[in-house]
């Protein structure tokens, strides 16, 4: 079956500092989603991506479609303490089907 | 507020004991889904629903049974508790086309002892 690949699999980042990590897929998707998970709570969407080299910002994240439709990445700029939690990417093959999940990726942010 | 309601938020089991998970949306959604969260493992599918009336099996089904008792409704059923379903349990819900992604609920941490 499909395979997401979710890259780092945690940062520990000081307050300012950029983040960014990326998802890889073995085949390919038409939708690619971010999550953010904060603990002691479920996943809430950040981002929808639905193009091939879209690029999209809500606020300080920034997420782009891979051309390859097999690759995502999100950025996150000037991080700050609320930034803490578990990013997953999440993609989906046709307007049916099921999201597949990585792994996520555990953000830490220090003063 | 609108989105996905799980009761209870935690449980302590024993091992053989059986418990159901409920799950409920009011954001008139077709699809809803059950999934785990283990440590590093990400979200895994355990089962899902894709419309009123179906369920079928998703990544990691043994040891589960589901209900889709109406279209607000998807309960999950573990019928004889082992400590390796300790895990937090979620459930979601999407219009079925999955374009604007799924809404989880809060989650159920389920401990099995």
């Amino acid at each position: 079956g499909q395979q997401l690949n979710q890259s780092p699999q945690s940062m520990f980042i000081q307050e300012g500092e950029d983040v960014s990590m990326n998802c890889t897929s073995s085949s390919i998707f038409n939708t690619w989603l971010w999550y953010k998970q904060e603990p002691g709570e479920g996943p809430v969407l950040l981002i929808a991506l639905y193009k091939a080299g879209e690029l999209t910002s809500n606020g300080r994240l920034t997420a782009q479609f891979g051309i390859t439709r097999k690759d995502s990445f999100l950025n996150i700029s000037a991080s700050i303490p609320s930034d803490v939690g578990i990013y997953f990417c999440a993609g989906q093959a046709d307007s049916w089907g099921k999201l597949q999940f990585g792994a996520g990726t555990q953000v830490v942010v220090t003063p | 507020n609108a989105g996905v309601t799980q009761t209870p938020k935690f449980q302590v089991l024993k091992t053989g004991q059986s418990m159901t998970l409920q799950c409920a949306q009011d954001m008139n959604h077709n699809s809803m889904y059950w999934y785990r969260q283990d440590p590093g493992m990400g979200l895994r599918l355990i089962y899902y629903s894709a419309s009123e009336g179906t369920t079928d099996k998703g990544e990691v089904p043994n040891g589960y049974n589901v209900s889709r008792l109406n279209k607000r409704e998807f309960s999950l059923r573990l019928e004889s508790a082992a400590p390796s379903q300790t895990s937090v349990y979620f459930c979601a819900s999407s219009d079925g086309q999955g374009a604007y992604g799924y809404t989880f609920g809060s989650g159920t941490r389920l401990t099995v002892v």
